[in-house]
């Protein structure tokens, strides 16, 4: 069965740093996500993206946020300078266009910033 | 705006009971409603989903739950645990404030299941 796969599974990096989480969604989705869970919370959505184009943001999707879809298969989520408080679970998802409602997500990268 | 209120952040019920866990949603709009599984280091596996029609759906692994709009609920239930089903579970509900759809999550409830 497809999924949704993501790299790396684990990331631990110096605050301030520049971090790329990378996400392969099912190949024929059309619809991308991220989510993030800081430990102990909830998950909480920070991005859609379709069409190569950002469709909503949440408040916590500020300027040091980016994402990308560079090619036809990985969709990538950039945090140019990291802080002590981005440390948490990053789930990417993707859903297809007959269902767009139904979101599969991938295993997470855990992000460690220190 | 949506919302989700997940009762309980831990339930333990002995394998073979039955497991209810509970979800309140609030939405100003006919809710579609989600509920996710989280085995320990692995990600958000859909459960089930209800967007119109049978109120009652099921899902994977035994589980099912009940759109009550009245009571405005969505509790998750299977009659017989099983130690397989020890988890953590979100419930969720779909926030369409922009054009494309994303999840609002509730706090989730950790489930134990004793032998």
């Amino acid at each position: 069965e497809p999924e949704v796969t993501q790299t790396p599974s684990h990331q631990v990096t110096q605050m301030g740093q520049e971090v790329i989480l990378r996400c392969v969604p099912i190949s024929n989705h059309l619809y991308f996500y991220w989510y993030r869970q800081i430990l102990g919370q909830k998950v909480e959505f920070l991005v859609s993206f379709y069409n190569n184009e950002i469709s909503e943001k949440s408040e916590i999707f500020d300027d040091q946020f980016s994402v990308e879809r560079p090619d036809g298969s990985n969709f990538t989520l950039k945090i140019r300078s990291t802080k002590l408080e981005d440390s948490a679970m990053y789930f990417c998802a993707s859903s297809p266009d007959t269902h767009q409602e139904t979101q599969y997500f991938g295993p997470g990268t855990r992000l460690l910033v220190l | 705006a949506q919302s989700v209120t997940q009762l309980g952040s831990h339930v333990s019920v002995s394998e073979g009971a039955l497991v209810l866990l509970r979800c309140n949603y609030s939405s100003s709009v006919p809710p579609y409603l989600f509920w996710y599984v989280q085995y320990p280091n692995q990600g958000l596996q859909l459960l089930l989903k209800y967007t119109t029609g049978a109120t009652l759906v099921k899902g994977i692994n035994g589980f099912e739950a009940e759109f009550k709009k009245s009571e405005t609920s969505f509790h998750l239930t299977k009659p017989s645990a099983h130690m397989s089903d020890a988890a953590e579970y979100f419930c969720a509900v779909m926030n369409y404030g922009g054009s494309q759809g994303n999840l609002i999550f509730g706090k989730g409830t950790k489930l134990s299941v004793k032998p």
